[in-house]
């Protein structure tokens, strides 16, 4: 249980194109899901909270307008990437919370590899 | 402000050996405590969890520890074998619920 799929993958896109990355929750409806960002040997880098039905709370530094991130659905998140460009490119990772007994887990997805040329 | 420090950035032993990870914070209070597995290339995959209330919580040949006056987990694989190479995270969660990530160890177990 508790699976979370990323799609796609693996993008490479030109620059000043946009990408959506999806994220699901495939066994579990999770309100909350987070968006991270990770650059070669560091940490996971939080850009933003999704939560389902309402806006997206951004991390102090994270551009709300070049990171659009719409929450439809229980299971469902995305992130557009809006005009990419070169220094766009990283790694991005979502996590879906699932509640438990005072106690939240977040489960990730398998990351997305974004290349803007 | 919050610190999360996990001790080195690489851990290298030899199979067979308990490997010890360290997390140490300072300026928070933790709700509870996770810790993650991550692979190059991959999104992190879920451990163990420990609540400010448990000492001690095993699964498996994985153990962690939390000392909240110490402000320290310790999170130990025992027997370890190659497969175990990869970077371990600690992520503390506190009571507002926002989790803060460690920058990680790298485990490498040589056969």
């Amino acid at each position: 249980g508790a699976v979370v799929s990323q799609h796609p993958s693996r993008v490479i896109c030109k620059s000043g194109t946009s990408v959506k990355i999806e994220c699901r929750s495939l066994d579990f409806q999770a309100t909350t899901m987070f968006w991270y960002r990770q650059f070669p040997k560091q940490s996971l880098m939080l850009m933003a909270t999704s939560n389902e039905g309402s806006k997206a709370t951004y991390e102090q530094g994270v551009e709300k307008d070049k990171f659009l991130i719409n929450h439809a659905s229980l299971t469902l998140s995305t992130l557009t990437v809006t005009s990419a460009h070169p220094e766009d490119s990283s790694f991005y990772i979502c996590s879906a919370e699932l509640p438990g007994q005072g106690v939240n887990t977040q489960y990730f997805g398998p990351g997305t590899r974004l290349t803007v040329l | 402000s919050q610190k999360i420090e996990q001790n080195s950035e690489a851990l290298n032993i030899q199979e067979g050996k308990t490997a010890t990870l360290t997390c140490n914070y300072t300026n928070y209070s933790p709700a509870y405590l996770q810790w993650y597995r991550q692979d190059p290339g991959r999104g992190p995959v879920f451990l163990l969890l420990i609540r400010e209330n448990e000492k001690e919580k095993r699964k498996e040949r994985l153990k962690v520890t939390f000392d909240t006056t110490l402000k320290q987990s310790l999170f130990h694989i025992t027997a370890s074998q190659p497969a175990d190479s990869a970077t371990y995270l600690c992520a503390l969660r506190s009571n507002a619920g926002k989790s803060t990530f460690g920058d990680g160890t790298t485990l490498t177990v040589k056969p």
